[in-house]
C-alpha cells in the first residue's frame, strides 16, 4: 500500500499570510496513464470534507484562487496564498494513482494564530 | 446541484450489522463510479469501499473485506453498504462520495460499535 505522509501536523498562521503544506508518498504516484492522482481536500470542524485539488495542480470551481497545488513524484505542496479565517480545519492529502487501496494522509491542522 | 443523503447508521453490538443507504441527486447516477469512506472519531479519513457504473467491480479495504459490501440501485439512484460482523473498530462516521475521485460527499452517518 502507498503511505502518504503529511507534514506539519499542525500549522498556525496568521491571517494574510501564507501556508503551505507537504505531502510525501512512499513511492512514485504516476500512474499507468501518466496521470498524477494526488487530490487535496480540506474538512472544517464538524463539516464534511471537501476536494479542493485534485490531479496536483487543478483546483475544483468552488475554490478560491489562493489555493494552489503542485509538485511531482513523491513529493507534493498544497499552497495557501494569504490564509483567510475560513481555511482553518484539516487538510488531507490523497493518492489515487495506485489502487486497492486508495490511501490519505494523516491529516494538517491549520489554526490561527 | 450535487447532493448525498446518507442515512442508516446507529449503535449495533459487536457481531452486529447494519445497512447505510446514500442518497444522490443532482448528477447522473448510473454513470459514475461511487465509494464509501469513513472517519473514526478524532481520527483521518479512510477509504472502504467503491463500486463502478454497473455494478461490475467492487473493491474494499482488506479490513472490510467479506463483511462489507457495496452495492447499488441505479433506478434508484441510491448506494448501499451492508455491514456485517460488525467490530469496534468499524466506529467511524460514514461518507458516501462520488468517483474515486471523491468530489462531493456527503454529510456522513456515524457508526457506533458497541456493547
Amino acid at each position: 500500500d502507498v503511505v502518504m505522509t503529511q507534514s506539519p501536523l499542525s500549522l498556525p498562521v496568521t491571517l494574510g499570510q501564507p501556508a503551505s503544506i507537504s505531502c510525501r508518498s512512499s513511492q512514485s504516484l504516476v500512474n499507468s496513464d501518466g496521470n498524477t492522482y494526488l487530490n487535496w481536500f480540506h474538512q472544517r470542524p464538524g463539516q464534511s470534507p471537501r476536494r479542493l485539488i485534485y490531479k496536483v495542480s487543478y483546483r475544483d470551481s468552488w475554490v478560491p484562487d489562493r489555493f494552489s497545488g503542485s509538485g511531482s513524484g513523491t513529493d507534493f505542496t498544497l499552497n495557501i496564498s494569504r490564509v483567510e479565517a475560513e481555511d482553518v480545519g484539516v487538510y488531507y492529502c490523497m493518492q489515487g494513482s495506485h489502487w486497492p487501496p486508495v490511501t490519505f494522509g494523516g491529516g494538517t491542522k491549520v489554526e490561527i494564530k | 446541484e450535487v447532493q448525498l443523503v446518507e442515512s442508516g447508521g446507529g449503535l449495533v453490538q459487536p457481531g452486529g450489522s447494519l445497512r447505510l443507504s446514500c442518497a444522490a441527486s443532482g448528477f447522473a447516477f448510473s454513470t459514475w463510479w461511487m465509494s464509501w469512506v469513513r472517519q473514526a472519531p478524532g481520527k483521518g479519513l479512510e477509504w472502504v469501499a467503491n463500486i463502478k457504473q454497473d455494478g461490475s467491480e467492487t473493491y474494499y479495504l482488506d479490513s472490510v473485506k467479506g463483511r462489507f459490501t457495496i452495492s447499488r440501485d441505479d433506478a434508484r439512484n441510491s448506494l448501499y453498504l451492508q455491514m456485517n460482523s460488525l467490530r469496534d473498530e468499524d466506529t467511524a462516521v460514514y461518507y458516501c462520495a462520488t468517483r474515486r475521485a471523491f468530489d462531493f460527499w456527503g454529510q456522513g452517518t456515524m457508526v457506533t460499535v458497541s456493547s
